[in-house]
């Protein structure tokens, strides 16, 4: 069964300063995608970014990019330029194809503090 | 696009009372899915279906736990006879199936609160 980890259960960084998120995954399947998703509190998850298994370039979306280290089983999720609307628990998550019968596996979440 | 929608948002029962929860997906997503997150935890997921077939179950729906989405659009999750234990937020999510790169899209969740 796929598993995902999430070792740190909060984080906390200063405005405007960088911080890295981890995240691990136990596969046996070749193609898959992996995705951060926030969830701000009392709010809706919404998804970060995706990554697809097959693309050895790391996916970036403006402030956020991954470290996709795929024979590691690695997946972190870095934020640049941190802002006070980044604060929320973040959720690393895996799933097969969209042909699979596998639905989104998810982290227990990290919580992250953004301290003005 | 008016996202997924879920209601109600928040619903306290007494054990032993039966509850419903209703989702309405984005309007083209013809996959739903049901997830269970209690407080410190990631989603866990429940169930999904594609248009009305109901393709997977968890084992974490027990028997007392049944979905349905009779007409292929809006999707129910009923839990019967309800524990302490079912107090959490039940996400309900959509996608589009049949396409390579179909991000899930979540609702704002139903907290229950089993008293």
């Amino acid at each position: 069964a796929q598993t995902v980890t999430q070792s740190q259960p909060e984080m906390s960084v200063q405005e405007a300063e960088t911080v890295t998120l981890s995240c691990t995954y136990d596969t046996s399947e070749s193609d898959y995608y992996l995705f951060w998703y926030k969830q701000p509190p009392s709010r809706q998850m919404i998804l970060v970014i995706r990554q697809e298994a097959y693309k050895q370039q790391n996916a970036t979306e403006n402030r956020f990019s991954v470290n996709f280290q795929k024979a590691a089983k690695s997946f972190s999720l870095k934020i640049s330029d941190s802002q006070l609307g980044d604060a929320a628990m973040y959720f690393c998550a895996y799933r097969t194809l969209p042909s699979g019968n596998t639905p989104l596996v998810f982290g227990k979440g990290t919580r992250l503090s953004v301290i003005a | 696009d008016t996202g997924v929608s879920q209601d109600p948002r928040h619903k306290i029962t007494k054990r032993g009372q039966n509850v419903t929860f209703r989702c309405d997906p984005i309007s083209e997503h013809n996959r739903l899915y049901w997830y269970r997150q209690t407080l410190g935890q990631g989603p866990e997921f429940l169930t999904y279906f594609q248009n009305e077939a109901q393709l997977e179950k968890s084992r974490l729906l027990s028997d007392r736990f049944s979905a349905e989405r009779p007409k292929g659009s809006f999707s129910t999750l009923e839990i019967q006879r309800t524990e302490q234990g079912d107090s959490a937020m039940y996400l309900c999510a959509s996608s589009r199936a049949g396409e390579r790169e179909n991000t899930i899209y979540f609702g704002e969740g139903s907290w229950l609160t089993v008293v």
